[in-house]
């Protein structure tokens, strides 16, 4: 258990819905980061929370949202959602970079049908 | 556009031999490299890191190596174990990315450790 907890672990929905991925970080930790990991592809940057706000942006859709609350968790939303949606879904916590690396959950996987 | 590349998407090495597991990345301002391991139905785990102000980082059987002339770096992996075998993240921070540490991603290599 690395401390960092995804609900739910699968997902299966139709195109055109939406649904929300839930991310409790590890104790502690402030930052929560969201990854998308398609076939074949590597762990592609969706967006960071710091502490409740938003930090950073990567290759998130317009179609997708993400906050984090007061109690730290985080949640993201995909909405009218694509087949090209369906892929793993990583969250993540750290404090530093430097201090060794994020602490990723197990991820949910998302497929659209 | 990739800024970080792994070109091996699998790697095959027998037990008790050396991995060798390479990257290559474009953005001149990543100062900080990472490797993470990962096994199916896990998320990726931290395995060890490297400044860029080194070139040389090591931690038990894993050695991370980084030119930066090259732009590239490689994680050794010294005697390779079966429990070795998982697939293997590259990973870069740029610092100057508005002070946000999202880290960019290789598409991973996928280690078989053969007995």
């Amino acid at each position: 258990d690395s401390g960092v907890t995804q609900t739910p672990k699968h997902l299966i929905t139709a195109t055109g819905q939406r649904v929300t991925l839930r991310c409790s970080p590890r104790s502690g930790d402030l930052s929560v980061y969201w990854y998308q990991q398609s076939l074949d592809q590597g762990l592609q940057f969706l967006i960071q929370y710091y502490n409740g706000e938003e930090r950073a942006k990567g290759n998130i859709l317009e179609r997708f949202s993400a906050q984090q609350f007061p109690d730290l968790h985080s949640e993201l939303n995909l909405s009218s959602l694509e087949l090209g949606d369906s892929a793993l879904y990583f969250c993540a916590s750290s404090g530093r970079v430097g201090s060794g690396g994020y602490t990723f959950g197990s991820g949910t996987r998302l497929t659209v049908v | 556009d990739q800024q970080v590349k792994q070109n091996s998407p699998s790697l095959s090495v027998q037990e008790g031999r050396i991995s060798i597991l390479n990257c290559d990345y474009t953005n001149s301002m990543f100062d900080y490299f990472l490797w993470y391991k990962k096994y199916p139905a896990e998320g990726p785990t931290f395995l060890i890191s490297i400044s860029s102000i080194k070139d040389k980082n090591e931690d038990g059987r894993f050695t991370v190596f980084l030119n930066k002339s090259a732009k590239h770096l490689s994680l050794h992996i010294v005697p390779s174990q079966p429990g070795d075998s998982a697939v293997y993240f590259c990973a870069a921070s740029d610092p100057s990315g508005g002070g946000a540490d999202g880290l960019t991603f290789g598409k991973g290599t996928h280690l078989i450790i053969q007995p």
